[in-house]
C-alpha cells in the first residue's frame, strides 16, 4: 500500500514554462509535507515544505499548493530553467515517525 | 560541521556476506532514518529512530537490523546480503522543534550484491 502517490513519473517542460507535479496521500495524521530535489549521484535536498494548516507556500519560483479536503498537494515551478532538470520527490510525515516518499518525478527542462 | 556522514561510499558484497553501513551526524538531531533508493521506486524507509535506544521498522525492514546506542550514530546491518539488496542507501537525520522539522541527508552508499 503506497502511502504517498506521485504523478507524473516524468515531465518535459520548455524553458520558461511551468512545471507541475502532483501528490496524493491517504493518512490524515500526516502533518508535514516537503518536496525534495535530487541531482544524479547526490542525496535529496529540501526544496520547500508546507504544513496542513496552510493552503499555499511560495519560495522564489517554487510554490506548494495544498488541498486538505482532497488530500492532495502539488509543486509548481515557475519560469522553469534547464538547471531545474532533476528528480523531484514529494514526502509526508506523521509526528514521531519518519518521512515517507513518493516514487519521484524526473523533470527535464528543454532549452 | 560535517552534517550526515555515510561510509563507505561504494561496496560490493557476495551473496550471504554481512556488513554494516555506517551513519553519523554531528548536529545533535534526535531523529535518524535509513532509506533505500531503487530506480522508479523512490526512497523507501527501512528503519528509523526517534532517539537513542529507540528504533522502529519502516516500509521495507526485512533483511536489515539497526541499533541506536548514541545520538550520533545509526548503523544499518545486513546480516546475509542478497542480490535484492543491491541499491543506493541514504541515511538522514532530523530535528523536530514545535511544528518545524529539518532533514539532512547523507551522500549515500552504493551497494552491489553479486
Amino acid at each position: 500500500q503506497q502511502q504517498v502517490k506521485q504523478s507524473p513519473q516524468s515531465l518535459i517542460v520548455q524553458k520558461g514554462g511551468i512545471s507541475i507535479i502532483n501528490c496524493a496521500y491517504e493518512n490524515t495524521a500526516f502533518d508535514y509535507f516537503p518536496w525534495y530535489q535530487q541531482f544524479p549521484g547526490k542525496g535529496p535536498a529540501l526544496l520547500i515544505a508546507i504544513r496542513p494548516d496552510v493552503s499555499e507556500k511560495k519560495e522564489g519560483r517554487f510554490t506548494i499548493s495544498f488541498n486538505k479536503s482532497a488530500k492532495q498537494f502539488s509543486l509548481h515551478i515557475m519560469d522553469s530553467q534547464p538547471g531545474d532538470s532533476a528528480t523531484y520527490f514529494c514526502a509526508a510525515r506523521r509526528s514521531g515517525t519518519a518521512l515517507i516518499f513518493g516514487k519521484g518525478t524526473t523533470l527535464s527542462v528543454s532549452s | 560541521n560535517a552534517g550526515v556522514t555515510q561510509t563507505p561510499k561504494f561496496q560490493v558484497l557476495k551473496t550471504g556476506q554481512s556488513m554494516t553501513l555506517q551513519c553519523a551526524q554531528d548536529m545533535n538531531h534526535e531523529y535518524m532514518s535509513w532509506y533505500r533508493q531503487d530506480p522508479g521506486m523512490g526512497l523507501r524507509l527501512i528503519h528509523y529512530s526517534v532517539g537513542a535506544g529507540i528504533t522502529d521498522q519502516g516500509e521495507v525492514p526485512n533483511g536489515y537490523n539497526v541499533s541506536r546506542s548514541t545520538t550520533e550514530d545509526f548503523p544499518l546491518r545486513l546480516l546475509s546480503a542478497a542480490p535484492s539488496q543491491t541499491s543506493v542507501y541514504f541515511c538522514a537525520s532530523s530535528y523536530s522543534i514545535g511544528v518545524h522539522y529539518g532533514y539532512t541527508f547523507g551522500s549515500g552508499t552504493r551497494l552491489t550484491v553479486v
